[in-house]
């Protein structure tokens, strides 16, 4: 069936340092989008990405999607402790409604 | 405000004994779903509906029971619940996926922590 990898499950860094996460789908995904949930919190939605090769950045946060629309990353540049949480991304493909979830990755950051 | 409400936020129950969480969204969404959440599994489809009267399921349906008799609500059932159903549950709605062939940002509920012992 149709999956969506995450990788790490876990990252520890200092504060200041950078971070990303990767997802991977095996078939091409129509758009992803990426959450953020706290500890003890509720997902939230951070961005969407559509188009194949297409980059969006939110202040430190920069979002990747894949030319080919299989693979997607985030990276944070010079995290703060009010980063720490997990992070997912989430896949629809075309023709579907159904939205695949990674299985995040929870970010400690250490002040 | 806009938003999406569960309850129970928490409930202990023991297995066989029917429950139902309730889900409610005040955005006038057509799409709604429920997911459960576990360590290291991240979030799992169970249903999702995309309009009134609409129903599909998503990736672990079994034992559970949707309904979508008014835009707003979309209440998850356990007939009978067993103790693998112990999670964290989610509902989420978010704007037709239908009309648009696209995607839109999903807004999250609280969450209800379910214990089946």
């Amino acid at each position: 069936g149709q999956q969506v990898m995450q990788i790490p499950q876990y990252q520890h860094v200092q504060e200041g340092e950078d971070f990303t996460t990767y997802c991977n789908s095996s078939t091409t995904l129509s758009n992803i989008q990426w959450y953020k949930q706290r500890p003890g919190g509720h997902p939230v939605f951070l961005i969407q990405l559509v188009k194949s090769g297409e980059v969006k950045k939110q202040k430190r946060l920069t979002f990747q999607f894949g030319e080919a629309k299989k693979n997607s990353s985030l990276h944070i540049t010079a995290t703060q402790t009010t980063d720490v949480g997990t992070y997912f991304c989430a896949g629809s493909y075309t023709g579907g409604f159904k939205t695949i979830f990674g299985a995040g990755t929870r970010l400690f950051v250490k002040a | 405000e806009a938003q999406v409400t569960q309850n129970p936020r928490y409930l202990i129950t023991v297995t066989g004994k029917k429950l139902t969480v309730t889900c409610s969204q005040n955005m006038n969404h057509e799409y709604m779903s429920w997911y459960r959440q576990d360590p290291g599994l991240g979030l799992r489809q169970i249903y999702y509906s995309m309009n009134v009267e609409v129903t599909d399921k998503g990736d672990v349906p079994e034992g559970y029971k949707v309904s979508r008799k008014e835009k707003r609500n979309f209440p998850l059932i356990l007939e009978s619940p067993s103790p693998n159903q112990t999670s964290l549950y989610f509902c989420a709605s978010s704007l037709s996926v239908v009309t648009s062939g696209s995607s839109y940002e999903q807004y999250f509920g609280p969450g209800t922590r379910l214990t089946v012992t």
